[in-house]
């Protein structure tokens, strides 16, 4: 079974600052998708980027990039210039490649609880 | 294009009751998967269902069921509620389809307090 590791509970910023967050996990599959999900106080998950295993290239949106290791099994989200917005639980996720229609489970780690001071 | 629409948004049931919980996905998604989020437990996967058939299922007793229609619309049912079934509880839904890849969209959940 995949697991997913957040060791940061909890992480500030200043405003315009940059921040990583840090993420880890295991699994034996060669082929996946990894996400980073945001949910702010209204409690719904927002997607904020995804990156396919058999990608090379770190994926990017805008202010958001991640750092994608995957001998290591590492994948860190860094927000650049951080903005009061931003402040929310961000959630590394996992997924299995799918077959078939099925396998859209996500395995998600324990979040780390994002601050950012203006 | 109308998002992933969860029903109720917050209820609350006493011990031993049963709760229906509904969800709507997207336009055009076949895929509905829910999840349980609670302070202790974190994000745990519920089940997952595609046309109409349960694809995947997460270590859940069998108090917690769950079912789709041809529609795609999917419905989760929690028997015997106990108080430590109190939760957030989120549908995902997203295309399905074996391209892969699809993104995995949510609702805004719904709350449930057992008291």
């Amino acid at each position: 079974a995949q697991t997913v590791t957040q060791s940061q509970p909890e992480m500030s910023v200043q405003e315009a600052e940059t921040v990583t967050l840090s993420c880890t996990y295991d699994t034996s599959e060669s082929d996946y998708y990894l996400f980073w999900y945001k949910q702010p106080p209204s409690r719904q998950m927002i997607l904020v980027i995804r990156q396919e295993a058999y990608k090379q290239q770190n994926a990017t949106e805008n202010r958001f990039s991640v750092n994608f290791q995957k001998a290591a099994k590492s994948f860190s989200l860094k927000i650049s210039d951080s903005q009061l917005g931003d402040a929310a639980m961000y959630f590394c996720a996992y997924r299995s490649p799918n077959s078939g229609g099925s396998n859209y489970k996500l395995t998600f780690g324990k979040g780390t609880l994002l601050t950012v001071n203006p | 294009k109308a998002g992933v629409t969860q029903t109720p948004r917050y209820l609350i049931k006493t011990r031993g009751q049963q709760v229906t919980l509904s969800c709507s996905p997207i336009s055009g998604h076949r895929s509905v998967s829910w999840y349980q989020q609670t302070p202790g437990q974190g994000l745990q996967f519920l089940f997952e269902y595609f046309s109409e058939t349960q694809r995947n299922k997460g270590n859940f007793p069998g108090r917690f069921s769950g079912r789709q229609f041809s529609n795609s619309r999917s419905e989760m049912n929690v028997s015997t509620l106990e108080l430590g079934d109190s939760a957030l509880y989120l549908c995902a839904s997203s295309l399905g389809y074996r391209s892969s890849g699809n993104t995995i969209y949510f609702g805004e959940g719904s709350w449930l307090t057992v008291v």
